[in-house]
């Protein structure tokens, strides 16, 4: 079973707002990644890290910014919510090295009003 | 753009049938993995494959890779109404820095 957590699960907010999504993992592992999942399933890399002050942008350019201070956290901010941000989002981690599978959270479901 | 493509985009069966699938990728890669996700949920890793290997099983579920053709299928065999979920595959490229890059996935209904 993975020990990698998502808040909240769904949150449903104003346009404008300023909202984190948090993930945090207990697994001790180097690799965080976020992505982006919209409502025809496909899954987008948004963010990712290979470590403490480590982040990189992923394949699919967002407005979101992302930040590793600690090995465990990985939270996403959104400095100022719009519709268009309403999508699935999905928090994962891996070991690393070429064969790292991934563990994923539950997913944040945000809705942008 | 993405790598993997993932075929049919929905698949619908009765159970104890067979379930096939199919992901299409576009550059050489270092594995394969397959994953699955219930509605609402995050993604589940099932199965590895690696580029040196042509096929691998795990209980009902069967990975053939066919680097020549890009390409690799997910078997599941006696399928079961719990098998119903979204289905994907995912590839780390040779010079990706480890990025998991996914399809659109397919979707599998299991009909009792």
């Amino acid at each position: 079973e993975a020990d990698i957590y998502q808040t909240p699960r769904y949150l449903v907010i104003g346009t404008g707002k300023k909202i984190t999504l948090e993930c945090s993992q207990t697994m001790g592992h180097d690799k965080m990644y976020w992505y982006q999942q919209d409502p025809g399933m496909e899954l987008h890399l948004i963010h990712y890290s290979y470590g403490v002050n480590s982040t990189e942008k992923g394949d699919l350019s967002s407005e979101s910014t992302v930040s590793r201070i600690r090995t465990e956290h990985f939270p996403l901010t959104l400095e100022s919510a719009r519709p268009s941000h309403t999508s699935q989002y999905l928090c994962a981690s891996s070991i690393g090295g070429k064969t790292g599978e991934l563990f994923f959270g539950e997913g944040s479901r945000l809705t942008v009003l | 753009s993405q790598q993997g493509e993932e075929d049919p985009q929905a698949l619908s069966i009765q159970e104890g049938e067979n379930a096939t699938m199919n992901c299409s990728y576009k550059t050489s890669i270092n594995n394969l993995q397959w994953y699955r996700q219930n509605s609402g949920r995050g993604l589940v890793h099932l199965i590895l494959i690696r580029s040196n290997e042509r096929e691998k099983h795990s209980g009902r579920l069967r990975v053939t890779l066919d680097t020549s053709k890009k390409s690799s299928s997910l078997l599941i065999t006696a399928s079961r109404a719990a098998d119903t979920a979204s289905y994907f595959c995912g590839t780390i490229s040779g010079g990706s820095n480890y990025k998991l890059t996914f399809g659109k996935g397919t979707l599998l209904t299991v009909n009792p």
